[in-house]
């Protein structure tokens, strides 16, 4: 069965300090990934999705890059944090399967930037 | 325009009340999906159900049942008999080809014991 994990789980970083978040999928390959944000109030971001190795594409503008090393490993990065980085950060993947299939979510990381 | 309208931001029922979460959605494509997530205080998203544009049938999974009405562009979910551990957030999500999700901005769920 397929898993997916993200960690840390939760992050305390000062403005202005580097990000490195992960998220690797189990039992699966070739997988669509995604990177979702959440701030306070629900509302669900999509920040990066990824087809393949080393292809991202960003659907929001913002001081956050993704990168696929490995075809079930996503990264998210930062080179300095702002305030406004703050929030719940999901990590999802599909089946790439034609059309579109359903997005399984890990667990999330909670990131206060002070 | 939102695609994805949930007009429910908070609701609160006693506990063994019936409720209705109302999803209306915004397409033009005849080929989409929609879906159901829970987001429990962990933080989480749990799927919960997919449906395709062609399948109109409604769904009963134990106390959860979900009708899709193509005619109001809805996807409405129902949780029977409301027990505590049903508190939590809940998303409805489009997804039309590319393989994109339009999430809800959620519907926040209490259930008062």
């Amino acid at each position: 069965s397929q898993t997916i994990h993200q960690w840390p789980a939760t992050l305390v970083q000062p403005v202005g300090s580097p990000l490195s978040l992960e998220c690797t999928v189990e039992g699966t390959s070739n997988p669509n990934l995604y990177w979702y944000r959440q701030a306070a109030g629900r509302g669900l971001q999509l920040l990066f999705y990824s087809v393949g190795i080393g292809q991202i594409s960003s659907e929001v503008p913002q001081n956050l890059s993704a990168s696929r090393p490995q075809d079930r490993q996503f990264i998210l990065s930062s080179k300095k944090l702002l305030l406004s980085d703050s929030g719940f950060y999901l990590c999802a993947w599909s089946v790439i399967a034609g059309l579109t299939d359903t997005q399984y979510f890990g667990p999330g990381t909670r990131l206060t930037v002070l | 325009a939102q695609k994805v309208t949930q007009a429910q931001t908070e609701i609160s029922v006693v506990e063994k009340e019936d409720v209705t979460l109302d999803c209306v959605y915004e397409t033009r494509d005849t080929t989409y999906y929609l879906f159901w997530y829970k987001q429990p205080p962990s933080g989480e998203l749990v799927f919960l159900i997919r449906r395709n544009s062609f399948d109109e049938q409604n769904e009963i999974s134990g106390r959860y049942s979900w009708n899709f009405q193509k005619s109001t562009s809805s996807f409405n979910f129902t949780i029977t008999a409301s027990q505590v551990v049903d508190s939590a957030v809940y998303f409805c999500a489009l997804s039309e080809a590319g393989n994109q999700f339009y999430f809800g901005t959620g519907t926040s769920l209490t259930v008062i014991p």
